[in-house]
This record gives structure tokens, sequence and C-alpha cells, in this order.
């Protein structure tokens, strides 16, 4: 088993421009969820999903857009990239809901100029 | 709400017992998550409290007081590789788990 996979590892990306932060997992997981991690800030939770076809915001979900189309993949979408969202982006997967524990991908670090 | 409260650092010398405490206030609480984060690293679990009490797994073990709104981890028999971020985390309503701002580690010999 793979885990969580996620890509790219890096981006560096110009205000303005868009990008979708791919997501996948092998271990048919019900539950995933999107994190950034800032300096001080701690993981926060932007969006997250409790099954295919159903997901939800998180607590900063301004600025990002989610879909779940399979149980496998949770793709992350920037629709217009902001200096804000310099940031190191985690991917998780739990067997279900979030009282069980999540397995994290390596992350993706992004930075915007 | 859910509030988070544990400390931004800590030192502690290698063999030692070190305790890191967090607090949280929280409604419709599920349960309580340690994790530990290496540098440049992605999280790892380290343990689940639902129930007050302490649970041990080796040289690692973690209490809750959910009265208290309070838990602690404890890590026994200090190694080198134990300097790493510990994240507290709550899962509540809504299927939401929400982190603390993590507490990082530095074990001296």
């Amino acid at each position: 088993n793979a885990g969580v996979t996620q890509t790219p590892k890096f981006q560096v990306l110009k205000t303005g421009q868009s990008m979708t932060l791919q997501c996948a997992q092998d271990m048919n997981h019900e539950y995933m969820s999107w994190y950034r991690q800032d300096p001080g800030m701690g993981l926060r939770l932007i969006h997250y999903s409790v099954g295919a076809g159903i997901t939800d915001q998180g607590e900063v979900p301004n600025g990002y857009n989610v879909s779940r189309s399979t149980t496998e993949d949770f793709p992350l979408r920037l629709l217009s990239a902001a200096p804000s969202q310099t940031s190191v982006y985690f991917c998780a997967s739990s067997y279900r809901e979030s009282s069980y524990e999540q397995y994290f991908g390596p992350g993706t670090r992004l930075t915007v100029t | 709400g859910q509030n988070i409260d544990q400390p931004t650092e800590m030192t502690a010398t290698e063999g030692a017992i070190v305790q890191i405490n967090c607090t949280y206030q929280t409604s419709g609480f599920n349960g309580l998550f340690w994790y530990q984060q290496h540098a440049g690293e992605a999280p790892t679990f380290l343990s689940y409290n639902v129930l007050d009490g302490l649970e041990e797994k080796g040289r690692f073990s973690s209490f809750l007081s959910r009265s208290k709104g309070y838990s602690y981890l404890l890590l026994k028999e200090l190694q080198m590789k134990d300097s790493a971020s510990y994240l507290c985390a709550s899962a509540g309503g809504y299927q939401k788990v929400t982190f603390g701002t993590g507490t990082k580690l530095q074990v001296i010999p």
C-alpha cells in the first residue's frame, strides 16, 4: 500500500494563478481532509469529506474548492492564488469519520509570489 | 468552540520523563488525539483517548479527563529521536478535527 500520496511536493505560483493539489489514498478510507500548516498556527482544517460525493467546509475554506468523485481521490483547487496561501498543505485520510486516526500524506510546500 | 491550548516549547534531558499538557474547550467532544511531527515531515498518530483515564503504549502514555477538559502526553526514557513537535487534537462535532498549535520538544544530552 502506498498510503496517502500527494503531488506535487513543491510548487511556486504567481498571484492570480490557479492550480490543483492532488491527493490519493489506497486504503479504502471514507474520511479525507485537507489542512494547511503555518508557523505558530498549527494545522488548520480547510475542507473535509466523509465519503464520495460529500464534502464540507472546515475552519479556513475561503479561496479553496474540493470535490470527491471517488473514494480514492480528494483534490484541492486554489481558484486564484494569493500570497496568504503560501503554506504547507497536508492531505489526510481515516477509516471512517473523525474519531479514527488520520494518516497524513507527505505534504505540498506552496509558495505564492 | 474548540480552543486547544498547549505549551509552545519544552526542553528535557535524554533518559528523563516529560509531560506535555493540553487543555481544550469543546462542545460535542468525541475524543482527543496526540500526533508526533518531526521537522519537515508529516504528523504521525500516537494515541487516541475517548474515555477518562490513562492509556499506555510502550514509552508513551496519554491521559484524559473529560470533566476537566484536560489531557497530557507522557514520554518516558526520552531518546534524542523524540525531539519533535507533539500535536494535541480534538475530535468534535460535525466530523471536524481541531489541532492545537503543537509543543516543540527538544531533548538534550
